[in-house]
């Protein structure tokens, strides 16, 4: 069965410090990977995807992510957080096979950022 | 840009009682998803709809759910007998087309069984 682990519950950081967010899922085929954010009292929001090609994916807000596949590993990163990336992130993998179009979700990462 | 929308953003009832959460996916999607957050843990899959009809669904959604589109915009979830641990932010979600389309949220109904 897929599954999804973030490693990191919880990550506190001071504004224009790096950001990396572990994620990884396991899977043995092909799979679509993404990174969904929540904003406090809002709903999530998609902020990269990843379905093939370069490995390497940039999202919206100066965020990108690197699918590692001998790794099983896809990890949000951001050279330089501010106050209002303060949000909740999550992983998520789909199986990419047709039949199947369940979205796993990791547990999510909980990011504050102090001004 | 289309949103989903659900309705009520806030529902709170006894337990026992039976409740219906509402969702408009967006017009042109073709997958419609119910997934749950308990405060504090983990965005869990309930159940996917396609072509009128459940195409896959998690241990959690037992026989005290199920799902409706009774009307082509409308996308319902119907929680029958409520229990305590039924309390949570239920997400209703739309896809387009295929695996490779991301899910659109809409913003929850955060569900409180007392």
């Amino acid at each position: 069965a897929q599954s999804v682990s973030q490693h990191n519950h919880h990550v506190i950081l001071s504004e224009a410090a790096s950001l990396e967010l572990g994620c990884n899922y396991s899977y043995g085929g092909t799979v679509n990977l993404f990174w969904y954010v929540q904003y406090p009292g809002q709903h999530l929001q998609l902020l990269l995807k990843y379905f093939s090609g370069d490995p390497l994916v940039k999202g919206i807000k100066g965020f990108e992510a690197e699918f590692i596949k001998s790794k099983f590993s896809f990890n949000l990163r951001k050279p330089s957080v501010q106050w209002s990336d303060t949000a909740e992130y999550f992983c998520a993998v789909n199986a990419g096979t047709s039949g199947t179009y369940k979205y796993i979700f990791g547990t999510g990462t909980r990011l504050k950022v102090l001004a | 840009e289309p949103e989903v929308t659900q309705t009520p953003s806030h529902q709170v009832t006894q337990m026992g009682q039976e409740v219906i959460l509402r969702c408009v996916p967006i017009s042109n999607h073709l997958y419609f998803y119910w997934y749950r957050q308990i405060l504090g843990q983990k965005v869990e899959f309930l159940v996917s709809f396609y072509n009128n009809e459940i195409s896959e669904k998690s241990e959690i959604f037992d026989d005290q759910f199920s799902v409706e589109r009774p009307d082509g915009s409308n996308f319902t979830l119907k929680i029958r007998s409520t229990k305590l641990e039924d309390s949570a932010m239920y997400f209703c979600a739309s896809m387009r087309v295929n695996s490779i389309s991301p899910l659109h949220f809409g913003n929850g109904t955060r569900l409180t069984v007392t």
